[in-house]
Formats: structure tokens, C-alpha cells, sequence
């Protein structure tokens, strides 16, 4: 079944620090995409990134990075030199394929990022 | 550009009492509408999907259910509410049926039931 497993709960980090949120995931497809949101404390979730399964080229966008390595099932999101304002639960997730046609996403627990000042 | 509101933002219910939570798109038609639930400190649960008008699918047995009056309202219903429906609920949209398609979020309702 398809899975996607964030192992870390919690994590707190001191302002500047860089800190790398894990993600695995589990799929029967060949094809398929993985995203990152982030919830601040106001709950609305925050697209951050798309990335599909044939492209396995890390991605910056700013102080954010993402590194996605295919023979591992790792889609890992790095933040450098973080800030207070980076404090937030931050989900990853993989596109299924439903049995009508559409999909939908399989949400991973979240990571609880603390950017202490 | 496209817009996704909830309403209303808070809502504290009785036990036993209805629910009508209501989510609806602006700037795009024909989306893929989506309700999920979060649980405190736990991760995204969905609900309910709907690929147009009419048209639900149920992720999970639950004493919720949804429906999709136009292209662009998608409403999340109970008739008796119970304790364990509190919670955060989530709507989202996306455009068209290709499974990479980016999900976006509205605001969010979060639900008290006592």
C-alpha cells in the first residue's frame, strides 16, 4: 500500500541552525509525485513543492532545498539557516491513483519544526 | 488568480446537533474539490473527493457526508454530530485529473463539538 512515513515528530533548532525534515515513502507506482506543504500556526496548509518521479534533481528556492533520491524513497526538505518565522508542522505527501481515474494525496504525519530565537 | 474560502472559521456544536460546513473556489472551473480532517496534532485524514457536480466519493465510513450543490461549492454535513468529529477541517481544490496536479488549501474550519 502506498505510505508515506515522516519519523520526526518534533524537531526544535536554534535561529541559523540548518535543519533537514526526513520523508519515505512507499508506492507501487512508476510514475508519481510527491509535494511538501507547510501549516504555521493559523492552519492553513502552504503548497512549498511539486516533484514528480522522473525528475530526480535537487531543487532551491532560496533558503530552501529539497533532495529527492529515488533508490532510498526519500523526498527530504532542508532549510538553512532557519528563522523563527520557518516554525510550523511541515507535511509531505505522494499522489495515488484512486479506482475512478482521479487520485488523491497520502499525507505523511507532519514534522513540527521550533526555530527558537 | 484562484481563490478558496471556508466558512465559517470556528464553530463550537453540541452533541447530536447538525453541521453544514460550506467551501467554495473562485477563478477556475470544473475543479477537483477535496475535504479532509485534522485531528490535534495528528496528520491530514481526507474525507471526501468530488471530480464535478454530483459526483462524491467517501474515503471513510463516518458519520459525515458531503455534497456538491454547484461547480464550485463543495458542503461537508452531519446530521448528529458526535464528540470524535471535532476537529480541523481542511478543503482544497485542484485543477483537472492528472494525478500531479497541486492541491491548495483554504483557510480552514475548526470544529468544537461538546
Amino acid at each position: 500500500a502506498q505510505k508515506v512515513t515522516q519519523a520526526q515528530t518534533e524537531i526544535s533548532v536554534v535561529e541559523k541552525e540548518d535543519v533537514t525534515l526526513d520523508c519515505v515513502y512507499e508506492t507501487r507506482d512508476t510514475t508519481y509525485y510527491l509535494f511538501w506543504y507547510k501549516q504555521p500556526p493559523s492552519g492553513e496548509l502552504v503548497f512549498l513543492i511539486r516533484r514528480n518521479s522522473f525528475d530526480e534533481q535537487n531543487e532551491i528556492s532560496g533558503r530552501y532545498s529539497w533532495n529527492f533520491q529515488k533508490s532510498t524513497s526519500s523526498f527530504n526538505f532542508t532549510i538553512t539557516a532557519s528563522q523563527v518565522v520557518d516554525s510550523a508542522v511541515y507535511f509531505c505527501a505522494l499522489s495515488e491513483r484512486t479506482t475512478s481515474g482521479t487520485y488523491k494525496y497520502i499525507f505523511g504525519t507532519g514534522t513540527r519544526l521550533k526555530v527558537l530565537a | 488568480s484562484q481563490t478558496i474560502h471556508q466558512w465559517p472559521a470556528t464553530l463550537v456544536q453540541p452533541v447530536g446537533s447538525p453541521l453544514s460546513l460550506e467551501c467554495t473556489v473562485e477563478g477556475t472551473s470544473n475543479p477537483n474539490l477535496y475535504w479532509y480532517r485534522q485531528a490535534a496534532g495528528r496528520g491530514l485524514q481526507l474525507l471526501f473527493y468530488s471530480v464535478g457536480i454530483g459526483q462524491i466519493s467517501s474515503e471513510v465510513p463516518q458519520n459525515l457526508s458531503a455534497s456538491r450543490p454547484q461547480d464550485r461549492q463543495f458542503i461537508l454535513s452531519s446530521k448528529k454530530l458526535l464528540l470524535s468529529d471535532s476537529g480541523f477541517y481542511l478543503c482544497a481544490w485542484s485543477g483537472g485529473l492528472f494525478f500531479g496536479t497541486t492541491q491548495y488549501f483554504g483557510p480552514g474550519t475548526r470544529l468544537l463539538v461538546l
